[in-house]
Formats: C-alpha cells, structure tokens, sequence
C-alpha cells in the first residue's frame, strides 16, 4: 500500500523558515518523481514544486522561486522542502503527491499525503 | 501562471448529469492534453480521477468522464450519487515543467 506521510509543519515568522518532511512507503521511491501541492484551507490547491526521480532536476511555482528549494533522499525515502523568505501567503496545508509516470514525470498526481499545516505569522 | 477559470459550484440531483469546466489559456489547457481532475472530500487528501484529459485510472467509476475543446476542459459525471458531493479540481500542464489548478468547484448533490 502506498503511503506518504509529511511533516514539519510549524508556526514561523515571517521572513523565517520552515523544513517539511515527506516519508513515503508502498512503491520503489526512487523510480518515480514527487510534488508539493498546497492548498490554503477552504480554498483551491496551488501546484509548489516538482522534483524528478531522480534528483537531477527540479520545478518551482513562480510564487515561491527563489524561496523555496526541493530535494530528496532515497536513502531515507523522503523527500524534503525547504521553505525560506517566508510570507504570510504562504499559510497553507502542505501536500507531497507521487507522479504517476515511471522515471519521467507524468504530471497527474496518483497518490498523496494528509499534508502538513505551515503557518507563518508574527 | 494564472489559474484555469472554474465554476465556484454546481449541483444536480441524483441520477442526474453535471458538467464542471476548466477554463485556461493557450499557455495550458490548450497547447497540452495533460489535463487532470482531482475529486477531494471535506478533510481528506484529493484523489486522481482523471488524467490525460480522457483517462480514468483504475478503480475509478466510469460515471467520471473528461473532454476537452480548444482552452476549455470538462469533468462530467452520469448518475450522481450521493457521494459524489465534493470538491473538485483540474490540473493542467503549463510548460516548463511546471502544471497549474484550477480554483476548484464545489459539487452538491441536492
């Protein structure tokens, strides 16, 4: 069974930083690429980030480039996301999702997590 | 990066068919087939029902069907049922490796 379980949500300040933690089990973790998606309560999901199978490459909304930096472990079967230079707008429900495609991001999302709640505030 | 314009709700009654729109631009929903819709109920972790415009991945009722045309996609679903009642989201490729959602439609089931 597939399973991916974030972390790492927190209270932060703004212009802080948050790390968010993403353990996923159930599927060769490595063979497959990784979102974050979030999604501000009651509001609609916001696409983040994109990181390869493999690590070589990465994707960023225009909303968080330059802020925020994704990466993963397959050692550890976790995927991570560095969340810097934080906003207010930056308030939401934390997703990680599995990409559907093997080795070659697919874009739809078949799997996710519960998410994890980061909230920046003074 | 402008998100795909959606119905903020619709609903039906059950037996009944709806349609949901996804309305982008030619930098998403119409220069890519790449089109997804997520179905997510009040609380829980959005679930994949349809992918690739058209695709249904396996599990998933055939009552769920996509289209598209031109910058407009669309999430029909036949025979409403009670269920059915939640949110939903599409999801389109925009380039570069980066993909966009809609602002989501909330569906009740009257």
């Amino acid at each position: 069974e597939v399973q991916l379980v974030e972390s790492g949500g927190d209270v932060a300040q703004p212009g802080g930083s948050l790390r968010l933690s993403c353990v996923a089990s159930g599927f060769k973790f490595d063979d497959y690429a990784m979102h974050w998606v979030r999604q501000v309560p009651g509001k609609g999901l916001e696409w983040v980030s994109l990181i390869t199978w493999d690590g070589s490459f990465s994707s960023y909304a225009d909303s968080v480039k330059g802020r925020f930096s994704v990466s993963r472990d397959s050692s550890k079967n976790s995927l991570y996301l560095q969340m810097n230079s934080l906003r207010a707008e930056d308030t939401a429900l934390y997703y990680c999702a599995k990409d559907s495609g093997v080795k070659a991001a697919a874009g739809e999302m078949d799997y996710w997590g519960q998410g994890t709640l980061a909230t920046v505030s003074s | 990066q402008s998100a795909p314009t959606q119905p903020a709700s619709v609903s039906g009654s059950p037996g009944q068919s709806i349609t949901i729109s996804c309305s982008g631009t030619s930098s998403d929903v119409g220069s890519y087939n790449l089109v997804s819709w997520y179905q997510q109920h009040p609380g829980k972790a959005p679930k994949l029902i349809i992918y690739d415009v058209t695709k249904r991945p396996s599990g998933v009722s055939n009552r769920f069907s996509g289209s598209k045309s031109g910058k407009t996609a669309s999430l029909t679903i036949s025979g409403l049922q009670p269920e059915d009642e939640a949110n939903y989201h599409c999801c389109s490729y925009a380039g570069s490796s980066t993909w966009v959602f809609g602002g989501g439609t909330q569906l009740t089931v009257l």
